[in-house]
C-alpha cells in the first residue's frame, strides 16, 4: 500500500515570492514516481513535474522544482517566482510498478497581488 | 483537440439511474486509468485498463460500478442504480504506460439527486 501526507491545508504566497509545498509518502515498493498535479478553480487536473526514486538529480520544469529526500520519504514542491495563475490546489501523488496513483489531500495555494 | 477528452462535462440524474460516462484518450496512449474525486479531496483510484482489457478494477466501489474499452481506445464508465454516494466528478487520465507521466482530462461531474 502506497500513502501520501500534505499537511498544509491552505498556504498564502506573495507574487514574486517562492513558496514550498510539503508532501511526504510511505511505500514498500523499491521502485516508484513521484507527481505533483496542480488543479485550478475550473477543475482540470494538469500535471507539473515527476521524479523517480532511482534519480540522483532533483527534477526541475521552469519555475517548478522537486526537493526529494528519499531518506526522508520526502518530495516537496518549490514554486519560485509565484504568478497570480499559480492558485490553485496542489496534489502529490505516487506511483510505482502497479501504475495507479495515490493522491495526497491536496494543499490549496492562493497568490497575494 | 490533443488532450483527454471526457463527456458529458456535467451529468445530473436521480437515484436508480443507469450512467455512462464516456472517456477518449491521448492517441497512442495505452493506457486509460478512472479516478473519483469527491469535494475537498484527492482522487481515488478506480480502474485501469493496458489496451483492451481491465488490467486492475481493484478501486471500483461495488458491482454496480463497470468499465470497458472495447477497442483499446475510448473507454466508458458505467454506473448502474446510482446512489446519492456516487455524486462525484470521475476523473479519466492515459498515458504511455508504466510510471510515464497520466494526462487528465477535464472530468465529468456527476449529481445524483
Amino acid at each position: 500500500a502506497q500513502k501520501i501526507t500534505q499537511t498544509q491545508p491552505g498556504m498564502f504566497v506573495q507574487e514574486k515570492e517562492a513558496v514550498t509545498l510539503d508532501c511526504t509518502y510511505d511505500t514498500s515498493d523499491p521502485s516508484y514516481g513521484l507527481f505533483w498535479y496542480k488543479q485550478p478553480s475550473s477543475g482540470e487536473m494538469i500535471f507539473l513535474i515527476y521524479q523517480g526514486s532511482y534519480d540522483q538529480q532533483n527534477a526541475t520544469e521552469g519555475r517548478y522544482s522537486l526537493n526529494f529526500q528519499k531518506a526522508r520519504k520526502s518530495a516537496n514542491l518549490v514554486i519560485s517566482a509565484s504568478q497570480l495563475g499559480d492558485s490553485a490546489m496542489y496534489f502529490c501523488a505516487i506511483g510505482s510498478r502497479d501504475y495507479k496513483l495515490s493522491f495526497g489531500a491536496g494543499t490549496t495555494v492562493t497568490v497575494r497581488a | 483537440g490533443a488532450g483527454v477528452s471526457q463527456t458529458p462535462s456535467n451529468k445530473v440524474t436521480e437515484k436508480g439511474k443507469y450512467v455512462e460516462l464516456r472517456c477518449d484518450p491521448i492517441s497512442g496512449h495505452t493506457a486509460l486509468y478512472w479516478y473519483r474525486q469527491s469535494l475537498g479531496q484527492g482522487p481515488e483510484f478506480l480502474i485501469y485498463f493496458q489496451g483492451t482489457g481491465a488490467a486492475d478494477d481493484s478501486g471500483l466501489p461495488n458491482d454496480r460500478f463497470f468499465a470497458v474499452r472495447p477497442e483499446g481506445s475510448v473507454s466508458t464508465l458505467k454506473i448502474q442504480r446510482t446512489e446519492r454516494g456516487d455524486s462525484a466528478v470521475y476523473l479519466c487520465a492515459s498515458s504511455k504506460g508504466g510510471n510515464q507521466p497520466q494526462h487528465f482530462g477535464d472530468g465529468t461531474r456527476l449529481s445524483i439527486l
